[in-house]
């Protein structure tokens, strides 16, 4: 069964911190991967999309990883601001049909 | 939210009756979208629209109906409303299909309690 799953489920952190937020599938075959940032009562909003082909992909802040062997994949906020306290939603593309497997999320709060 | 609104954005029905959300877009994107979004839950397909007039199922698709008449208008609708039914629903839009390299954009969500 085509799953992805996030950990931690949530995680609290101070502010000015670094964290690492991961995501495991099993989604195949694999199209591409998505991480994004759900603020509290806002609609998802896109940090990254990564294909087979690339392991690292940066947005501001934001790295996002992948190793498509070990299907495994994080994302990596360096120096935490209040304003990424948020949901972060891993989503994973299947090459099959394009259905998007979405992640459970990792809630992180970001503490002064 | 990438001139995508819902409407309403917030609504308390009974249970039974009949509800219609709104989306609406301005960017003239192809493909729209609705999804559900419940705790400890990823966001779960209910309907996607492919073009006017052309819709399909997603994975949650019992119990809504969804037309769409015009490019910027997809309409969800809940012919009897159920209390499993309470949820945040958003509505998404992309100019090819889902899963492919094109990224999607997300409306603010419509937050539906059904008592």
């Amino acid at each position: 069964k085509n799953q992805v799953e996030q950990s931690p489920q949530s995680l609290i952190i101070l502010e000015g911190k670094n964290c690492t937020l991961q995501c495991n599938y099993t989604v195949s075959p694999f199209s591409n991967l998505r991480w994004y940032k759900q603020d509290t009562g806002r609609g998802p909003v896109s940090l990254t999309i990564m294909t087979f082909s690339e392991n690292t992909k940066s947005n501001g802040r934001y790295t996002a990883t992948l190793d498509a062997d070990t299907k495994q994949s994080s994302l990596h906020i360096t120096a935490s601001q209040l304003s990424d306290s948020a949901s972060y939603i891993c989503v994973v593309s299947g090459d099959s049909n394009y259905q998007l497997i979405w992640g459970a999320g990792t809630k992180l709060i970001i503490k002064p | 939210d990438a001139g995508i609104t819902q409407s309403p954005r917030h609504k308390v029905t009974e249970t039974g009756t009949p509800v219609t959300l709104r989306c609406h877009q301005t960017e003239n994107h192809r493909y729209m979208y609705w999804y559900r979004q419940d705790p400890g839950h990823g966001l779960r397909l209910i309907h996607y629209s492919y073009g006017v007039k052309d819709t399909d199922k997603g994975e949650v698709s019992d119990g809504y109906s969804v037309s769409r008449s015009k490019t910027e208008d997809f309409l969800l609708t809940l012919e009897s409303a159920t209390s499993s039914q309470t949820s945040v629903y958003f509505c998404a839009i992309s100019e090819s299909m889902a899963g492919g390299p094109n990224e999607q954009y997300f409306g603010p969500g419509t937050r539906l309690t059904v008592t």
